[in-house]
């Protein structure tokens, strides 16, 4: 059984468009979040919630919407896309015991 | 200045070498030290996990906290071929404060 998924696994898209991307955990986690790679592997907090509730928003245009149906679910959508929005998103989770965090297996988005 | 430095490799090594990647960090008040392996097309997974100074062992793979130098490393003995993978060093002050990732170290082990 997958502990976090995401879909899509790959999005090819054209500038401008509207697209979402959907995350789930399965561990009874608390706290979701959601990170963007860029092509030199940087990985980037883009948002974090906990309990549907968002904690963290950093710099990221306000064309980036999260939403968080129920704890378990986290999902980005993304309007007007840019081709700078082209990267992988990688959806994680972190439980209340502990400090770490497990990693879907990432959306690669492409914009053209 | 980067909250987290990390030498971005590649680097190279033969199989059965001991492989040391590092990381520096500036702000001491971080107490949670992570590293995690990416392989190519795959999302980060957790390998190491350290509270505060001092080792922790696992297996083949040994991470070190020098919280007064604020440096880490991760050292991975008797490397393997599967070994090869992007290591990225995290660093997290605790609560709901954000995990800081380092830019990753690409590690090739040659057979």
């Amino acid at each position: 059984d997958t502990a976090v998924s995401q879909t899509p696994k790959y999005l090819v898209t054209q500038m401008g468009n509207d697209k979402s991307i959907k995350c789930e955990q399965n561990l009874g986690h608390d706290t979701m979040y959601w990170y963007k790679q860029d092509s030199k592997k940087f990985l980037k907090i883009m948002f974090s919630y906990n309990n549907k509730e968002l904690i963290i928003n950093e710099t990221v245009p306000n064309r980036f919407s999260p939403k968080s149906p129920d704890k378990a679910h986290l999902n980005l959508h993304i309007n007007s896309l840019e081709l700078g929005d082209s990267a992988v998103y990688f959806c994680a989770s972190r439980g209340l015991a502990g400090d770490t965090q497990y990693f879907g297996p990432g959306t690669r988005l492409t914009v053209l | 200045q980067k909250e987290v430095e990390q030498d971005p490799g590649p680097l190279s090594v033969p199989e059965g070498a001991i492989v040391s990647l590092n990381c520096t960090y500036s702000n001491s008040a971080f107490q949670y030290f992570m590293w995690y392996r990416q392989y190519s097309r795959k999302g980060p997974e957790l390998l190491m996990y350290t509270y505060s100074s001092g080792n922790k062992e696992d297996g083949r793979f040994t991470a070190q906290v020098d919280k007064s130098s604020k440096y880490i490393s991760l050292f991975i003995r008797d490397s393997q071929p599967s070994d090869s993978a992007t290591y990225l060093c995290a660093i997290h002050s605790g609560g709901y404060q954000k995990v800081t990732f380092g830019t990753g170290t690409k590690l090739q082990v040659i057979p």
